[in-house]
């Protein structure tokens, strides 16, 4: 199975912040990486796939890179609704497999 | 609107199977692919698998033995059992849409949580 690994595994920043997390890949996987977005009590939210192919309706302060086996989650200006936490997930290869999860939570 | 609803048995007593029913809105069950995924307390997500094209299936190798995902087309819903459960089955159990082959699940459900326990 590929592995990915992400960090911090939790940060806390304020509103306007800029966010950067990480999601590292064990093995090579194109730009197979895709974002999502967990609050309690609601479903999960795709925020992007591709790596950084940002889904319909979501704000444009989020942005993905990538640079070989390594992948960027930027938010650029932290807001309220953003306190989740988010997870990578690698759809190269079977079986799909996620990253641990950055909590983001309010400083 | 596609919505995605998990329904099932919150508490589930050690050794028996775990059942969970996804109902699906606004979407055929025989388009796309359908996946279970679960989220056990304080660790990542962990995909359990999926149904394809009404009739097809794939596990992930670390559950296959004990996996089973089946679809109702005349009621737009498709299933999970899970046997032999332990505590360590204790998790959020979502269901999600993967549209097409992408590889990636556009479309979740809220989750249903689960514990094991006697």
């Amino acid at each position: 199975d590929i592995q990915m690994t992400q960090s911090p595994s939790s940060l806390s920043a304020s509103v306007g912040d800029r966010v950067t997390i990480t999601c590292r890949a064990s093995q090579y996987i194109n730009d197979d990486l895709s974002w999502y977005q967990l609050r309690p009590g609601k479903a999960p939210k795709l925020l992007m796939h591709a790596a950084s192919a940002l889904e319909s309706g979501v704000p444009s302060r989020f942005s993905g890179s990538e640079s070989g086996t390594e992948f960027t989650l930027t938010i650029s200006s932290l807001q309220s609704e953003d306190f989740a936490t988010y997870y990578c997930q690698q759809s190269y290869s079977e079986p799909r497999t996620f990253g641990q999860g950055t909590k983001v939570e309010m400083k | 609107q596609v919505q995605l609803q998990e329904s099932g048995p919150g508490l589930v007593t050690p050794s028996e199977t775990l059942s969970l029913i996804c109902s699906v809105s606004g979407d055929s069950i025989s388009r796309h692919y359908w996946s279970w995924i679960r989220q056990p307390p304080g660790k990542g997500l962990e995909w359990i698998g999926y149904l394809y094209y009404s009739f097809n299936t794939d596990y992930n190798p670390s559950l296959r033995s004990r996996s089973t995902i089946s679809v109702d087309t005349s009621k737009n819903q498709f299933s999970l059992r899970l046997t032999s459960v332990t505590a360590a089955d204790t998790a959020v159990y979502y269901c999600a849409r993967e549209f097409g082959a992408r590889g990636y699940f556009d479309l979740w459900g809220r989750g249903t949580p689960v514990t094991v326990s006697s």
